[in-house]
């Protein structure tokens, strides 16, 4: 399982707050990717990076943020314009950009009430 | 973009039988075909991936089938057994640097005795 760590595993909120998961892998990958998962929703892409400070929106992007500092590290911070933040968030990397199979991070179960 | 749609959405089969999973997908440009399975507040793993210059891929009890001109690829996992028993989620990747993946929305497998 090792390579990507998400923590904490559970995080409470209350709404108006953002709140920063955090995304570290040591594999050396180049691309991260944040997913967000609902129930009989599948994955849903929100942001992903291919190289060190550069990062792109995915399909669901808007109340979210990212940055990219270090390449082991991709943070997401949930802002307060999410309308809908309690989910299941999965963090994923590869190896470079032309490589295909997305390793996963155990997730972070954030609830916001 | 992209739109990966999944069928069905919950499968129970007895332990033994065999499983079928269906996809279909829009952007003709997609050229990689993965599967991921997700145990129950697990992390998604992937269990077997194909890519479009290949029509058919077996790994032991799993194979995944690909009809490019129709645009739909399927999972067949064959005497399955309780251990089989979780979310599968197949995804499209169209060509491109990022490793883009969209998912489909999940099929519930369940394996009875």
């Amino acid at each position: 399982d090792g390579g990507i760590t998400q923590s904490p595993k559970y995080l409470f909120r209350k709404e108006g707050q953002n709140v920063t998961l955090s995304c570290e892998q040591n594999l050396n990958h180049d691309a991260m990717y944040w997913y967000r998962q609902d129930p009989g929703q599948g994955l849903r892409l929100i942001y992903y990076s291919q190289i060190v400070n550069d990062f792109q929106k995915g399909d669901i992007a808007e109340g979210y943020s990212v940055s990219r500092e270090k390449k082991e590290s991709f943070p997401l911070t949930v802002t307060s314009a999410q309308k809908n933040p309690t989910a299941f968030y999965l963090c994923a990397s590869t190896p470079n950009t032309g490589a295909y199979e997305q390793y996963f991070g155990p997730g972070t179960r954030l609830t916001v009430t | 973009g992209e739109n990966v749609e999944q069928h069905p959405s919950t499968l129970s089969v007895q332990e033994g039988d065999s499983a079928v999973i269906k996809c279909t997908y829009s952007d003709s440009a997609s050229n990689y075909f993965p599967w991921y399975k997700q145990e129950l507040g697990k992390r998604p793993q992937l269990i077997i991936d194909i890519r479009s210059n290949v029509g058919e891929k077996k790994d032991q009890r799993i194979a995944v089938t690909l009809n490019k001109t129709a645009k739909h690829f399927s999972l067949h996992i064959t005497e399955t057994q309780p251990e089989d028993s979780a979310v599968y989620f197949c995804a499209a990747s169209p060509t491109g640097t990022a490793s883009k993946l969209t998912f489909g929305t999940g099929t519930r497998l369940q394996v009875t005795l």
